[in-house]
């Protein structure tokens, strides 16, 4: 399968705390990006992460990848209530094919 | 730029009728994707267009559907005939480079065939 699985399906914790999503793969990519959407609305990208690079960082966000494991994980730091929205991780590898998604519930 | 415009963003059509969905990606990206999203099976990337031509349909479900880029900036999905099934959120994306960069989601059309 060319997609990714994210794990876990759903998270749900209180404002303050950080939040870790997992994503796994199967094929090889050129690059793993995330991509955030609110309820009724379009994906939102967040953070591009080649496959030569291990981590990277921007504002709260910070994301891993390793290729040997053909895993990547999205740290939310310091989560707020606004955070609350599905992750998703997609995979460009010849096209780019999102995973089924983290539902992340900040709670106030 | 106002981003990737989708339209309409609501249709509710009669199983057996044609729906057309529009798409106009942001000025300058030359790769443009039609995306369905449903509970069941999540994002599903239907056809993926890199400077007009059609690179990858392997994700049209079948031949009700089809899609067009006449020009840089416009795109269609055509359903016809439509049936309860197609029901699902729509969404077209476009990006600069090709499936490697970064993409840039409309708000997408929400279909209900009854």
């Amino acid at each position: 399968s060319q997609q990714g699985e994210e794990d876990p399906q759903a998270l749900s914790i209180q404002e303050g705390e950080n939040a870790t999503m997992n994503c796994s793969y199967k094929t090889s990519i050129n690059n793993l990006q995330w991509y955030r959407q609110n309820s009724g609305r379009g994906l939102v990208h967040l953070i591009l992460i080649r496959s030569n690079e291990r981590e990277k960082h921007s504002g709260r966000l910070r994301v891993t990848l390793d290729t040997s494991k053909k895993s990547s994980s999205l740290l939310i730091t310091a989560s707020r209530a606004a955070d609350t929205a599905s992750y998703f991780c997609a995979l460009s590898a010849r096209q780019l094919t999102f995973g089924s998604g983290t539902q992340l519930t900040v709670l106030p | 730029d106002a981003g990737v415009i989708q339209s309409p963003r609501h249709e509710v059509t009669e199983m057996g009728q044609e729906v057309t969905l529009r798409c106009k990606p942001i000025s300058g990206h030359n790769s443009l994707f039609w995306y369905r999203q449903t509970m069941m099976r999540g994002l599903e990337l239907l056809i993926y267009f890199n400077n007009n031509v059609p690179i990858d349909d392997s994700g049209m479900p079948e031949d009700r559907f089809s899609a067009k880029m006449p020009n840089a900036s416009f795109s269609t999905l055509k359903i016809q005939p439509s049936e309860p099934r197609d029901s699902a959120v729509y969404f077209c994306a476009s990006s600069l480079g090709q499936w490697d960069t970064e993409a840039f989601f409309g708000q997408g059309t929400r279909l209900t065939v009854v």
